[in-house]
């Protein structure tokens, strides 16, 4: 069954301080790995899609690579505005598939 | 990025009548939509896919009757949610996707439904 799982549920941060959020998938043809952002009350909004293990993208603090089982969000020196949800998950489907997400809260 | 347009973002119905819900893509065409039903503090659960000029494809669970779909144009897609109860309440979100790639999805803004 293809299955994708975020972790950790929630964490929280000091504004500074760098870490990395995970997504691990069992997707069987796998077309691309996508990453979104979402802030209470809306859409989400388009950050990345990863297409093969290897691969890096960068925008602004947050780097995205993916391995053949996972991926990883990395978030350097956050700040307190880039508190939010962030989903991964994958276009195996027409539809996208997503995780279950990760609340990110940044304090200052 | 492209523009998708959802309207109304928030609505509160009551029990028994129907919702309809907007979903527009104001810059491009998008022959397929699809929309989401979101919980609080849960990720997002398609519900169906919505192509234009044909009948919508629901996800297992969801009922047809109740959450109908329409995609008239390459440009506009609606949910209509008939006889809605207060356990409908909840965030729907639409989505479209520029051309045959499904790799960059455009999300609208939501609406929020709460049935009293």
């Amino acid at each position: 069954e293809d299955q994708v799982t975020q972790s950790p549920e929630a964490l929280r941060l000091q504004e500074g301080e760098s870490s990395s959020l995970n997504c691990s998938y069992t997707v069987s043809g796998l077309r691309g790995l996508f990453w979104y952002r979402q802030d209470p009350g809306k859409g989400p909004e388009f950050l990345f899609t990863l297409y093969s293990a290897g691969e890096e993208k960068e925008k602004e603090r947050l780097k995205a690579t993916l391995t053949k089982k996972e991926s990883f969000l990395h978030i350097t020196a956050p700040k307190p505005e880039d508190s939010a949800t962030y989903l991964c998950g994958d276009t195996g489907r027409r539809a996208l598939t997503f995780g279950s997400g990760t609340r990110l809260q940044v304090q200052p | 990025g492209a523009v998708v347009s959802q309207h109304p973002s928030w609505v509160i119905c009551k029990s028994g009548t129907s919702v309809k819900i907007e979903c527009r893509s104001l810059d491009f065409q998008a022959t397929t939509m699809f929309w989401y039903r979101q919980f609080p503090k849960q990720s997002l659960m398609l519900m169906a896919t919505s192509n234009e000029g044909s009948k919508a494809t629901y996800e297992q669970g969801v009922e047809k009757d109740k959450f109908l779909i329409n995609h008239a144009s390459l440009t506009l897609s609606t949910l209509t949610v008939t006889s809605a109860h207060p356990e409908d309440s909840s965030f729907y979100i639409c989505s479209a996707a520029r051309g045959d790639s499904n790799t960059e999805a455009f999300f609208g803004q939501g609406t929020r439904l709460t049935v009293v």
